[in-house]
C-alpha cells in the first residue's frame, strides 16, 4: 500500500490569488500520478497524467508539476475563479491500482 | 461519449436493510474499479475487475458486501446487511487497463439511519 498524502486539507483563497497545493509520495516506484478535480454533485475530473520526474503539465490556469526523486507533486492555479472551486485529489498508479489521497478541499471567495 | 453511469445517486435505507448499486463503464473499458470514500478521507479501493474476473478485492467487506460484473460490463455492488457505519459515497470508475486514466461517474451516496 503507498501512503499518498495531500497538504494542506482546505484551503480558501480570494478570487484573483493564485494558490498551489502538494501530493506527496514516499517511493518513486510507481507507474503515474494523476490529478483530479472533483466538483460537488459531479464526477471527479481528470486534470493531469505525469509519468516522469520534471514533468510539467498546463491546463488554461492550471499547472502540475512532478518531483520523482523528492516524492512529490505541485498543482498550481493562477488567479483562481469561483468556479475553480473543488476537492483536487491526487493519486498514484502503482500495480495496477490507483492510490487516492485524502483530498485539497479549496473554496474560491467572490 | 457516454462517461461512467451509476445508479442510484442517492440512497437512504434503514440500518440492516440490503442495498445495491449499479455501474454502467465506459465501452470498451476492461478494467472497473469500486471505491469507497468517506467524508474528508481519499477514496478507498473496494474491488478491481479486470473484464469479470476479479482481482482484487482483498479490502472488499466480505462479510456484508458483494459485487459481481456479469459478462465483463455492468456491475452491481451490494451490501447486505447494511450498518450505520456504510454512509458513504461509492464511485465506480473505469479504464482501459488498471494502470491507465480512469474515469470516475458521478457516485452514489449512502446513508444509512
Amino acid at each position: 500500500i503507498l501512503n499518498v498524502e495531500q497538504s494542506p486539507q482546505s484551503l480558501h483563497v480570494q478570487e484573483g490569488d493564485s494558490t498551489n497545493f502538494t501530493c506527496s509520495f514516499p517511493s518513486s516506484n510507481f507507474y503515474a500520478l494523476h490529478w483530479y478535480r472533483w466538483e460537488t454533485a459531479k464526477s471527479p475530473e481528470a486534470l493531469f497524467v505525469m509519468t516522469l520526474n520534471g514533468d510539467e503539465k498546463k491546463k488554461g490556469r492550471i499547472s502540475a508539476t512532478l518531483n520523482t526523486k523528492e516524492g512529490y507533486s505541485y498543482l498550481y492555479i493562477k488567479g483562481s475563479q469561483p468556479e475553480d472551486s473543488a476537492t483536487y485529489l491526487c493519486a498514484l498508479t502503482y500495480g495496477n491500482q490507483f492510490y487516492f489521497g485524502t483530498g485539497t478541499s479549496l473554496t474560491v471567495i467572490p | 461519449e457516454a462517461g461512467v453511469v451509476q445508479s442510484p445517486r442517492y440512497k437512504i435505507i434503514e440500518k440492516k436493510q440490503p442495498v445495491a448499486f449499479w455501474c454502467n463503464p465506459i465501452s470498451g473499458h476492461n478494467t472497473l474499479y469500486w471505491y469507497l470514500q468517506n467524508l474528508g478521507q481519499g477514496p478507498e479501493l473496494l474491488i478491481r475487475y479486470e473484464n469479470e474476473e476479479a482481482v482484487d478485492d482483498s479490502q472488499l467487506p466480505k462479510d456484508r458486501f458483494s459485487a459481481e460484473r456479469l459478462k465483463g460490463v455492468d456491475s452491481t455492488l451490494k451490501i447486505q446487511p447494511a450498518e450505520l457505519g456504510d454512509s458513504a459515497v461509492y464511485l465506480c470508475a473505469s479504464s482501459t487497463t488498471g494502470d491507465a486514466e480512469a474515469f470516475f461517474g458521478q457516485g452514489t451516496r449512502l446513508t444509512v439511519v
